[in-house]
């Protein structure tokens, strides 16, 4: 199956410090992958969309300044946790599609999640 | 709001016992549904998926799923569940005319060996 790669898998920062997450599909080509959060014995919620080429589109309540999300290749996206802050200690999970010869599939693939820690 | 459901939220049972958790969806159309499945320390992964067809929906690992249009649901089944089955279980949906996938809070099940 297609693969998922994240960059850090954990991440330790003080408070006011910028963090990026990478996330990188290794064998195909993503025009959209998806990144959430994963609070603690929580499910997986949607922070936003990400579009090779152009802006991210966000969901409610997600502050589109304070998480940076740039898609500037086919294969790249990376989430920027902006003057990280204790709060935004979470898991970072990205995922994408893979369109198997133009055909969707449907089904996303995850990355391993990145665990971010704000001190 | 619109969302998806799960109704278990930590189930526990013995190893050759049969399982079904919960999933209802509030979205009106057609939808895409999914269960993804998270063993210990590993990262999500696809169990079965329904896009149309046959709503008796085959999987991996012997589970499989019901799509009851009528009840907006999609219940998990698995006749015996193994000690290896111990995970958290996610449904989501993609809402129809929509690219995004929408998780539910998950089941964490637990098999006793």
């Amino acid at each position: 199956g297609a693969v998922v790669s994240q960059h850090p898998s954990w991440v330790i920062c003080k408070s006011g410090t910028s963090v990026k997450i990478e996330c990188r599909s290794l064998d195909f080509q993503a025009t959209t992958m998806f990144w959430y959060r994963q609070f603690p014995k929580q499910s997986l919620m949607l922070m936003a969309t990400s579009n090779e080429g152009s802006k991210a589109t966000y969901e409610q309540g997600v502050e589109k300044d304070k998480f940076l999300i740039n898609h500037a290749s086919l294969t790249l996206s990376t989430l920027t946790v902006t003057s990280a802050h204790p709060e935004d200690s979470s898991f970072y999970i990205c995922s994408a599609r893979d369109y198997l010869a133009g055909v969707y599939t449907g089904e996303l693939f995850f990355g391993e999640g990145s665990r971010l820690t704000v001190l | 709001a619109q969302s998806v459901s799960q109704h278990n939220h930590h189930v526990i049972l013995s190893e050759a016992a049969s399982l079904e958790l919960g999933c209802n969806y509030s979205y009106g159309g057609t939808v895409n549904l999914f269960w993804y499945v998270q063993y210990p320390g590993q990262h999500l992964q696809l169990l079965l998926k329904y896009f149309s067809g046959d709503p008796l929906v085959k999987g991996i690992k012997g589970f499989e799923a019901e799509f009851i249009k009528s009840k907006f649901s999609f219940n998990l089944r698995k006749p015996s569940v193994q000690w290896s089955d111990t995970a958290e279980y996610f449904c989501a949906v993609n809402p129809p005319g929509d690219d995004k996938i929408i998780f539910g809070k998950g089941t964490r099940l637990h098999i006793l060996p």
